[in-house]
């Protein structure tokens, strides 16, 4: 039973192509979040999303879109991949605001743009 | 600015020694502190947290120490074993007014000798 679950784990692609990475959580949570961890393991706040309306949006470039059908889901879009895109794309979740509750995280999607 | 963390990256000790693994934060409205451990290929998981009324927390085997006035926290591990190597983040939560951030540090490589 995984609580967050992520995919695809690993993406290889191309400059200049369109991607996605979708993310599920099956703990009820209402807040999800994306976190970008890039080579030196530095984790990155991307997005915040809480009951589907977005809270944080921290200058991430526009090509990056998140969309969340539901409290459960909180998918990644990003349009004209670049090679500074290339790292490991990490979904959370937390109980309502995270003042509250420690995040649970999935095991990621390594990304990797040629 | 948002900061955490001192540049520490990493940390050998020997099988059944206690390691000791240290954070600062910058931000001194900061309300809640969390420690996460990240196993290799996998997200980071939530290992023990505190709350900025508290100086000091115990779990199984870590302890977590707030020293709200030089704003430092620490994680100690007591008689380190093989299966605590792993990349160590402390975290802090910054509460905005409609919304709260939860901002990772550099991170700590733990390497256990057996």
């Amino acid at each position: 039973d995984t609580a967050v679950s992520q995919t695809p784990k690993y993406l290889v692609t191309q400059m200049g192509n369109d991607k996605s990475i979708k993310c599920e959580q099956n703990l009820g949570h209402d807040t999800m979040y994306w976190y970008k961890q890039d080579s030196k393991k530095f984790l990155k706040i991307m997005f915040s999303y809480n009951n589907k309306e977005l809270i944080i949006n921290e200058t991430v470039p526009n090509r990056f879109s998140p969309k969340s059908p539901d409290k459960a889901h909180l998918n990644l879009h990003i349009n004209s991949l670049e090679l500074g895109d290339s790292a490991v794309y990490f979904c959370a979740s937390s109980q309502e605001r995270s003042y509250n509750s420690p995040l649970h995280f999935g095991n990621g999607t390594r990304l990797t743009v040629t | 600015g948002e900061s955490v963390g001192l540049h520490l990256p990493t940390l050998s000790v020997q099988e059944g020694d206690n390691s000791i693994i240290n954070c600062a934060y910058s931000n001194s409205a900061s309300d809640y502190f969390i420690w996460y451990k990240q196993e290799s290929g996998k997200g980071p998981q939530f290992i023990i947290d505190i709350r900025s009324n508290m100086d000091k927390r115990q779990g199984q085997r870590v302890t977590v120490l707030l020293n709200k006035t030089v704003k430092h926290l620490s994680l100690q591990i007591a008689a380190t074993q093989p299966g605590d190597s792993a990349v160590y983040f402390c975290a802090e939560n910054i509460r905005k007014t409609s919304y709260d951030k939860v901002i990772f540090g550099p991170g700590t490589s733990l390497s256990v000798i057996p």
